[in-house]
């Protein structure tokens, strides 16, 4: 079952705050975020693993809601570098850790403007 | 430190030619993933294999694909007899373990004339 993500896109001028959003209807294990910019491979930006937690590095941040099946990427302060396609990977909860391949979303496109 | 190495970049078959894909994973990395991409769309996993081993093919057509990851040299993603409806980007992202971030490489563009 695919997760489904929102907003579909999103436009923010430099320095404006983001919140993506990933929701499943199936038990998560994991929830993995990933942004792609166009003709390029996706990056792999942080994996969030059940038990709820929360993540972040620089200006970007996770959280993970194990009992909502769902995660939030939060993006702070955004820089133009930011732009691109963000995906979330999920893996189902009876998989046992990662056994399958992950199921992305449709993607959230974020464009920012300086 | 090389990433996930996928050859070649672009690849133009007519209908019905084979289409081989190559897929060399981080050194160290024993998972293998592919996926396929079509334009404005996520990607959507085909295959997971391990060195030697198909762990789950369920997200590949049963017919005219199929994969492999041998002992020595480089994961393939085979198809036979390509149709139009095959062009996509092909993925092959690579982990050292189950429930691990998975690395992407840069994939193989495939254009079906």
């Amino acid at each position: 079952q695919q997760p489904v993500q929102s907003p579909q896109a999103v436009i923010l001028r430099e320095g404006e705050d983001a919140v993506i959003n990933c929701s499943s209807s199936k038990a998560l294990y994991s929830v993995h975020w990933y942004r792609q910019k166009h003709g390029e491979a996706p990056v792999f930006l942080m994996i969030l693993l059940k038990g709820g937690e929360q993540k972040g590095h620089d200006k970007i941040s996770a959280s993970f809601n194990e009992k909502k099946q769902q995660s939030s990427l939060y993006l702070t302060a955004s820089q133009l570098s930011y732009s691109g396609t963000y995906f979330c990977g999920t893996e189902i909860g009876d998989s046992g850790g990662g056994a399958d391949g992950l199921t992305f979303g449709k993607g959230t496109h974020l464009i920012i403007q300086p | 430190n090389a990433g996930v190495m996928q050859n070649p970049r672009h690849l133009v078959r007519r209908r019905g030619q084979e289409a081989r894909l190559r897929c060399s994973p981080v050194k160290g990395h024993s998972h293998v993933y592919w996926y396929r991409q079509l334009p404005e769309e996520g990607l959507k996993f085909m295959v997971y294999l391990q060195k030697e081993n198909i762990i789950d093919e369920s997200g590949m057509p049963k017919e005219r694909f199929s994969a492999e990851f041998p002992k020595e040299g480089p994961s393939i993603l085979r198809i036979q007899q390509v149709v139009r409806g095959d062009s996509a980007a092909y993925f092959c992202a690579s982990s050292p373990g189950l429930g691990q971030p998975q690395h992407f490489g840069d994939g193989t563009r495939l254009s079906i004339l």
